[in-house]
């Protein structure tokens, strides 16, 4: 069966530090691979999503990144944090055809 | 500009009738809708799927409809219980795999 994770489950970080998020699934091959990002009591936001190695859609323009390096990794970057980055990350995977989408536990960060 | 706006931001209902939760988006046309739902401080959880060419889909005691004329879909829970308070997330399929989510509707069942 699939699986997806995420890490680290929580994150506080002070304004001006980097930012690396990691999500891995199991599983499955080829899966599209999304960010979101949530404020508290909002939607979700959809950051970036990737349909391949290397291929990144980015929805945002903002001061985070994405890379895809392998299959099944997708990564959440940042150089510098803002106060505005603080929120819930989530992400997600389908399979081709994108019928239902499957999520990860999520990163709680905090940006002080 | 294209936008998926659920009405409610909270719906209280007593337990046992019915909720009823709305979505409705404007400037796409979707293959599909999907809705998810998400208790606090955890993903979102996938519920139920309609396609363009359906009117009306089942699952158990949830009940959706989508209307592409009135580009609108309703999301129904019978006989509602406290274990249904959730957050309730409509979503799209927009275009080249990307997927739109609503605001969300917090649902709240009181005894």
């Amino acid at each position: 069966s699939q699986t997806i994770h995420q890490w680290p489950a929580t994150l506080v970080q002070p304004v001006g530090s980097p930012l690396s998020l990691e999500c891995t699934v199991e599983g499955t091959s080829n899966p599209n691979l999304y960010w979101y990002r949530q404020a508290a009591g909002r939607g979700l936001q959809l950051l970036f999503y990737s349909v391949g190695i290397g291929q990144i859609s980015s929805e945002v323009p903002q001061n985070l990144s994405a890379s895809r390096p392998q299959d099944r990794q997708f990564i959440l970057s940042s150089k510098k944090l803002l106060l505005s980055d603080s929120g819930f990350y989530l992400c997600a995977w389908t399979s081709g055809n994108a019928d239902t989408q499957y999520f990860g536990p999520g990163t709680r960060l905090t940006v002080l | 500009s294209q936008k998926i706006e659920q009405n409610s931001e909270a719906l209280n209902i007593q337990e046992g009738k019915t909720a009823t939760l709305t979505c409705n988006y404007t400037n796409y046309s979707p293959a599909y809708l999907q809705w998810y739902r998400q208790d606090p401080g955890r993903g979102p959880v996938f519920l139920l799927l309609i396609r363009e060419n359906e009117k009306e889909k089942r699952k158990e005691r949830l009940k959706v409809t989508f209307d592409t004329t009135l580009k609108q879909s309703l999301f129904h829970i019978t006989a509602s219980q406290p274990a249904d308070s959730a957050t309730y997330l409509c979503a799209l399929y927009s275009s080249a795999s990307k997927i739109i989510f609503g605001s969300g509707t917090r649902l709240s069942i009181r005894p």
